[in-house]
């Protein structure tokens, strides 16, 4: 089945800088990659997705790459601000087109510094 | 658009009574909505897939009469925790996928705090 590895497991990030979280996956048929954003107490958010047939991503602060060859993805916030702090999570679809299940990693704790 | 709710938010309840929590989507149809369950300060995993209409495809490991899904519209998707006990306490977290979208997409709820005492 397939495996979704996030690094690193926390990220602290000087308020106004780059943070950068990176995913692994192992299914090659994977073909929708989504971030969701998670704060204490509630439901993860979408925040940006990229399909397989696109290389990278982008909606204001936030993008996203993709290297099919290698199978990994990273999420890019720029120009960070505190309420960027939160639990960040990537996810792959399990199987391949038209399959809707989501394999997670283990999210990312990132925290933004004032 | 794309907002799913969920029902309750937080429940307290005795070990061996049953638990119900209602997941809506409410601007789009969902022929499919997913049942995950978060324990503090770990990922999320999934339960089971529930499709409108047919019963729910459960995960390996997942007992599917101790957790049962009904989806009996294309807007509303039930999770009945039964003879709950504290290990089942958790957080319940539903999602659906937005039909008018591609291959993919899931909205998720805003969770549900189980609690079994």
């Amino acid at each position: 089945g397939e495996n979704v590895e996030q690094h690193p497991s926390t990220l602290s990030v000087q308020e106004g800088d780059s943070a950068v979280i990176k995913c692994t996956y192992s299914d090659s048929a994977s073909n929708y990659f989504p971030w969701y954003k998670q704060e204490l107490g509630k439901g993860p958010q979408l925040i940006i997705d990229i399909r397989s047939n696109v290389g990278e991503k982008k909606d204001q602060r936030i993008a996203v790459t993709l290297n099919k060859t290698a199978k990994h993805f990273s999420l890019h916030i720029t120009e960070t601000q505190p309420e960027d702090s939160a639990v960040y999570f990537c996810a792959a679809s399990i199987g391949g087109y038209g399959n809707n299940r989501l394999a997670f990693g283990k999210g990312n704790q990132v925290v933004v510094i004032p | 658009g794309a907002v799913v709710s969920q029902h309750p938010s937080w429940v307290i309840c005795k070990s061996g009574t049953s638990v119900k929590i209602e997941c809506r989507s409410l601007d789009f149809q969902a022929t499919t909505m997913f049942w995950y369950r978060q324990f503090p300060k770990q990922s999320l995993m999934l339960m089971a897939t529930s499709n409108e209409g047919s019963k729910a495809t459960y995960e390996q490991g997942v007992e599917k009469d101790k957790f049962l899904i009904n989806h009996a519209s294309l807007t509303l998707s039930t999770l009945t925790v039964t003879s709950a006990h504290p290990e089942d306490s958790s957080f319940y977290i539903c999602s659906a996928r937005d039909l008018g979208q591609g291959a993919g997409e899931q909205y998720f709820g805003p969770g549900t705090r189980l609690t079994v005492t």
